[in-house]
């Protein structure tokens, strides 16, 4: 298994207060994906990261921000949380070798409700 | 635009019987086309993957998906269900980038 973890796994938050998601690899893996699950919406590409600080918008950028200081760590960032972020959120990594070669590698996931 | 669609939210086979899990996708340049399996409470694990090297893909657990470009499909099957599928599974695409667009996703069901 890719060495992928989240935290944390499981959060509950209220509305209007901010809130950070990390996700760390141990792959030394160039790209970092954010992803948001939602029932009838699969997978939705939040924020992915192509290097150290560079960073670029997937479809649901809206509410979130990212940071990428490190090689090994990717943070989500929710400035003001809303009910409508509350989701589960994925990292996911890839060496980028090449679109036809790159694979996606997921991490465990973390629950986030927001009241 | 790019799209991924899977038909069938929940699919149900019998042990034993033949797994067909449907993707269609849309894209106006070649695409490279992917299966994830995703169990209760995990993340997605890859399946298989189609980088235009051949048409019929093998992947892990008795899997495999063949890419009809002229249906623009590329459906999973599997001929004998286990208990041990009973899964979600998603069909992702991209193209040239290294943005993933991904199914909604279609639930299996194995009953015994």
């Amino acid at each position: 298994d890719a060495g992928i973890t989240q935290s944390p796994r499981h959060k509950v938050t209220e509305t209007g207060t901010p809130v950070t998601l990390r996700c760390h690899q141990t792959e030394n893996h160039r790209y970092m994906y954010w992803y948001r699950q939602d029932p009838g919406h699969g997978l939705r590409l939040i924020h992915y990261s192509y290097g150290v600080k560079d960073t670029d918008k997937g479809e649901v950028s809206d509410g979130y921000s990212v940071s990428r200081s490190k090689t090994e760590d990717f943070l989500l960032t929710l400035e003001s949380a809303t009910s409508s972020q509350t989701s589960v959120y994925f990292c996911a990594i890839s060496e980028g070798g090449g679109p036809g070669t790159d694979t996606q590698y997921f991490g465990p996931g973390t629950r986030l409700t927001v009241l | 635009a790019q799209s991924v669609t899977q038909l069938g939210s929940h699919v149900s086979v019998s042990e034993g019987a033949l797994v067909l899990l449907r993707c269609n996708y849309s894209s106006s340049v070649p695409p490279y086309l992917f299966w994830y399996v995703q169990y209760p409470n995990q993340g997605l694990q890859l399946l298989l993957k189609y980088t235009s090297a051949a048409t019929l893909v093998k992947g892990i657990n008795g899997f495999e998906a063949e890419f009809k470009k002229s249906e623009t499909s590329f459906h999973l099957t599997k001929p004998s269900a286990h208990m041990s599928d009973a899964a979600e599974y998603f069909c992702a695409l991209t193209s040239g980038t290294y943005k993933y667009i991904f199914g909604t996703g279609t639930r299996l069901k194995v009953l015994a």
